[in-house]
C-alpha cells in the first residue's frame, strides 16, 4: 500500500535559516504529491503540489521537488520566517477514483527570532 | 480558490449526546469527501469517504454506527457522532476535492470536540 515518511520533528531554526523537511514516499503507479501546512489549532492548507516526476511545486517561498528516481518530495526554504512556524505535513494520492491521501506524520518546524 | 467550511469549530457537550459536524464546499462541488480525526500532535487518521448520493465507505476499525455520514448534496456532507463519550474527543477535520485528477483536497479548519 501507500505511505509517506518524514523527518521527525520538532525542527527548531533561527529566523532567515535554512529548511529542509525530508519526504520519502512508497506507492502504486503515478501519485500527486503535496505538502500541507496546520497552523496551531487550525485545519491544513494547502502549500504546494507536483503531479509528475520532474515537477516543482512552489509557493511561498517554499519548493519542493517530485524525484521519481528517488521516491522523495523534500520541502525547502531559502530563509524562514517566525511566522513559518507550524506542522507540515507530506502527503500523497494516486490519480483516479476517490484519490484518498496518504499523509506522513507531519514535523513541527519553530522559528525563533 | 476552493473553499471548505467547517461548522461549529468548537464543540462542548455531555456525555451521551449526538453531535453533528457540517462540511461545506463553499465554491464547488464535491463528490467525494473525506472525514479525518486527529489526536494532539499526530498525523491525520482518515475515517471514512464519504459519497454523494450513496453509502459512505468506512475505513478499518471505524464504527459505521458511531460516526454515522450523510452526503445529501454536491455541495455538503455532514458527520454525526452518536452517543459521544470522552473518548471520542478530538479534532475533526473534512476535506475535499474537485472532481479531477491531480487536483488536491481543500481541508476545513476542523472542529474540536470536547466531550465531559
Amino acid at each position: 500500500g501507500n505511505s509517506v515518511t518524514q523527518m521527525e520533528g520538532p525542527v527548531t531554526l533561527s529566523e532567515e535559516a535554512f529548511l529542509t523537511i525530508n519526504c520519502t514516499y512508497t506507492a502504486t503507479g503515478y501519485p500527486s504529491l503535496f505538502w500541507y501546512v496546520q497552523y496551531p489549532g487550525e485545519g491544513l492548507q494547502l502549500l504546494l503540489k507536483a503531479t509528475k516526476a520532474d515537477d516543482k511545486g512552489s509557493n511561498k517561498g517554499f519548493e519542493a521537488t517530485y524525484r521519481k528516481e528517488t521516491t522523495s518530495f523534500h520541502l525547502e526554504k531559502g530563509s524562514v520566517q517566525v511566522s513559518d512556524s507550524a506542522v507540515y505535513f507530506c502527503a500523497l494520492a494516486n490519480s483516479g477514483g476517490y484519490q484518498k491521501v496518504t499523509f506522513g506524520t507531519g514535523t513541527k518546524l519553530q522559528v525563533i527570532p | 480558490g476552493a473553499v471548505v467550511s467547517q461548522h461549529p469549530s468548537w464543540v462542548i457537550c455531555k456525555s451521551g449526546t449526538s453531535v453533528k459536524i457540517e462540511c461545506r464546499s463553499l465554491d464547488f462541488q464535491a463528490t467525494t469527501m473525506f472525514w479525518y480525526r486527529q489526536f494532539p500532535k499526530q498525523s491525520l487518521m482518515l475515517m471514512a469517504t464519504s459519497n454523494e448520493g450513496s453509502k459512505a465507505t468506512y475505513e478499518q476499525g471505524v464504527e459505521k454506527d458511531k460516526f454515522l455520514i450523510n452526503h445529501a448534496s454536491l455541495t455538503l456532507s455532514t458527520l454525526t457522532v452518536t452517543s459521544a463519550h470522552p473518548e471520542d474527543s478530538s479534532f475533526y477535520i473534512c476535506s475535499a476535492r474537485l472532481d479531477r485528477d491531480g487536483q488536491p483536497q481543500h481541508f476545513g479548519d476542523g472542529t474540536r470536540l470536547s466531550i465531559l
